[in-house]
């Protein structure tokens, strides 16, 4: 069975400092990937989704980046963080070949606070 | 933009009633309708989906109703208990971009 894994689950960092958070699945190969965030008490925001190694779309234009360096591994970054980095970053994957590409399936997250 | 619109942002029901959230879109070519329940603090998880070739799927006490013409589906939640207490996000895709496009979520509350 399919498993996908986020570290840290919590985090509190300053404003100005470096993020990096990191999801990994198991039990799958080749999936597509993506990174969403969730403002407290709001909806799914799309920030990043992948289809393959070293293959990165952004949706929303911000001072995040996102990196898939191995094929079950998508991390999120940032050299600076601001304020409005704060929320809930869940990261999720799919099938990327047949029926059933769309469902999406999501990890645990990460509660980040930037104070 | 937002291509789902779902409604209401919030729901108090009472144990043992039914519960119904709605969403409607306007892109005629999605094809593709979950419904997802997130807990607090949890990651969503899929709950039911329906694809535009039936009416009607159900799956226990969740029921999705799907109205082509109207381009309208609902969640209906039968005997509500106190353990549906989450949020309930509707999503839609179409095609290949392998994308869902999220309703805002509706907040349910069951009280015992």
């Amino acid at each position: 069975s399919q498993t996908i894994h986020q570290w840290p689950a919590t985090l509190v960092q300053p404003v100005g400092s470096p993020l990096s958070l990191e999801c990994t699945v198991e039990g799958t190969s080749n999936p597509n990937l993506y990174w969403y965030r969730q403002a407290a008490g709001r909806g799914l925001q799309l920030l990043f989704y992948s289809v393959g190694i070293g293959q990165i779309s952004s949706e929303v234009p911000q001072n995040l980046s996102a990196s898939r360096p191995q094929d079950r591994q998508f991390i999120l970054s940032s050299k600076k963080l601001l304020l409005s980095d704060s929320g809930f970053y869940l990261c999720a994957w799919s099938l990327n070949r047949g029926y059933g590409t769309d469902t999406q399936y999501f990890g645990p997250g990460t509660r980040l606070t930037v104070l | 933009q937002q291509q789902v619109k779902q409604s209401p942002q919030s729901l108090i029901v009472q144990k043992g009633g039914i519960s119904i959230i709605n969403c409607a879109y306007e892109n005629t070519a999605f094809d593709y309708f979950p419904w997802y329940q997130q807990f607090p603090g949890k990651g969503p998880a899929l709950l039911i989906a329906i694809r535009p070739d039936v009416s009607e799927k159900k799956e226990g006490r969740f029921t999705i109703s799907f109205n082509k013409s109207a381009k309208q589906f609902s969640l209906h939640i039968m005997d509500s208990q106190p353990g549906d207490s989450a949020t309930y996000f509707c999503a839609a895709s179409a095609g290949n971009n392998r994308k869902l496009i999220w309703g805002l979520g509706t907040s349910l509350a069951v009280n015992p």
